[in-house]
């Protein structure tokens, strides 16, 4: 079946600092998705990407669709720390599949 | 106004006992799933219904039932709790279905601890 791999698993920066994780894939998909899980909280939409190539914004955060549909990064300029949590990429392959992928997430800590 | 809404937000109960977990979804929805996320955090998808038809039977023990009593809404019965179901619950819903970009929209969880 489909794997998703995320990476780093974990990531410990300074307040201001610029932040990058992607996830890969072993097959393509046709949406990606970005989540964010604050303690205590379910994951929360931050991204969607809908073809390859894409390149989408949300405040300080950028997201791409890779362009062999395999892989997709987030990255997030000058961190806060209200940025603290769990971030996770999802994939939709599309057709008949009613399922997301999602990868194991990335847990960032960011130190003021 | 709350979208995805789950009750309880804290189940403590006893091994052997029978729970059930609540879910409503505001947003009109047709497609609403229950997850399962583990303490090392990965989600873990258990059920999917569409206008409430199952499409999604993980495997899953049989004495977790999930039950849609209309699109709105999708309950999740545990029967004989076991330790190992300690974990948090989460449901959620898209307004898509096969072949559609399939942006889900998570309730606030459901931590369940069984003694």
């Amino acid at each position: 079946g489909q794997q998703l791999n995320q990476s780093p698993q974990s990531m410990f920066i300074q307040e201001g600092e610029d932040v990058s994780m992607n996830c890969t894939s072993s097959s393509i998909f046709n949406t990606w998705l970005w989540y964010k899980q604050d303690p205590g909280e379910g994951p929360v939409l931050l991204i969607a990407l809908y073809k390859a190539g894409e390149l989408t914004s949300n405040g300080r955060l950028t997201a791409q669709f890779g362009i062999t549909r395999k892989d997709s990064f987030l990255n997030i300029s000058a961190s806060i720390p209200s940025d603290v949590g769990i971030y996770f990429c999802a994939g939709y392959s599309g057709g008949s599949n009613y399922k997301l992928t999602f990868g194991k997430g990335t847990l960032l800590t960011v130190n003021p | 106004d709350t979208a995805v809404s789950q009750t309880p937000k804290y189940l403590v109960t006893q091994m052997g006992n029978d729970k059930s977990i609540k879910c409503e979804q505001n947003l009109g929805h047709d497609t609403m799933y229950w997850y399962k996320q583990d303490s090392k955090k990965f989600l873990k998808i258990m059920f999917s219904y569409n206008n409430k038809e199952l499409i999604i039977n993980e495997t899953v023990p049989n004495r977790f039932s999930p039950k849609s009593p209309d699109k709105a809404h999708l309950n999740l019965h545990i029967n004989s709790l076991e330790l190992g179901d300690s974990a948090v619950y989460f449901c959620a819903s898209t307004p898509y279905g096969a072949g559609g970009p399939n942006e889900q929209f998570f309730g606030p969880g459901t931590r369940l601890t069984v003694l």
